[in-house]
């Protein structure tokens, strides 16, 4: 079983949906939970970072971590066709990790017009 | 101006073949990384470098050997080419001393196939 477990989808939704990314895993030392996109034929960037449990929100996007569950999501509100790409989440452990991350296989999301 | 820059963007070698594949960043980091990225999507860390120093070394056979001459560069060398080993490989880097809270910043990938 991996660590992180992320479905790779394909996810295809209409402009304007709402979509929910999740990943759920199994490492409790895990306290840093990001999510990257990667379009394609690029380098993944950093879209959202959360600390421990809870929300953020930013803009369209939301990321939640519930902790007690070892599960992640994003949630993309108002999703444009500019949205589509792989989303990939990530996490990390504090103390002697060095910066580790370990990702989830990335979903892959089309948005069309 | 490119912050995390990789040469070659893309290789195509036989089974067998040694090949180097070099990484620079601009941004005045002190940590580096390596990730695998399989045809599945699946980002794999390989190798970090903090201040030239070898920090973080995954499973990972030894033929890869990576090499930091500097803090703003960091090659990874590669024995004996192997079909498994084509995939896109991603340098990274992140600002201070490799925690994970610390961004990191991805170049565009190298995408070598192994024939």
């Amino acid at each position: 079983q991996k660590e992180v477990e992320q479905d790779p989808g394909p996810l295809s939704v209409p402009e304007g949906a709402i979509v929910s990314l999740n990943c759920t895993y199994s490492n409790s030392a895990f306290q840093y939970f990001m999510w990257y996109r990667q379009y394609s034929r690029k380098g993944p960037e950093l879209l959202m970072y959360t600390y421990s449990s809870g929300n953020k929100e930013d803009g369209r996007f939301t990321a939640q971590v519930d902790k007690s569950s070892k599960y992640i999501s994003l949630f993309i509100r108002d999703s444009q066709p500019s949205d589509s790409a792989t989303y990939l989440c990530a996490m990390g452990a504090g103390g002697t990790s060095y910066g580790k991350l370990t990702f989830g296989q990335g979903t892959i999301l089309t948005v069309h017009p | 101006d490119t912050a995390v820059s990789q040469t070659p963007k893309y290789l195509v070698t036989q089974m067998g073949n040694d090949k180097s594949i070099k990484c620079e960043q601009n941004l005045g980091h002190d940590t580096m990384y390596w990730y695998k990225q399989d045809s599945k999507k699946f980002l794999k860390i390989m190798f970090s470098y903090n201040n030239k120093e070898l920090i973080i070394n995954e499973t990972v056979p030894n033929r890869f050997s990576p090499k930091s001459p500097d803090k703003a560069h960091l090659n990874l060398h590669i024995n004996s080419l192997e079909l498994g080993d084509s995939a896109v490989y991603f340098c990274a880097s992140s600002q201070v001393g490799g925690r994970a809270l610390d961004t990191q910043y991805f170049g565009p990938g190298t995408r070598l196939t192994v024939l």
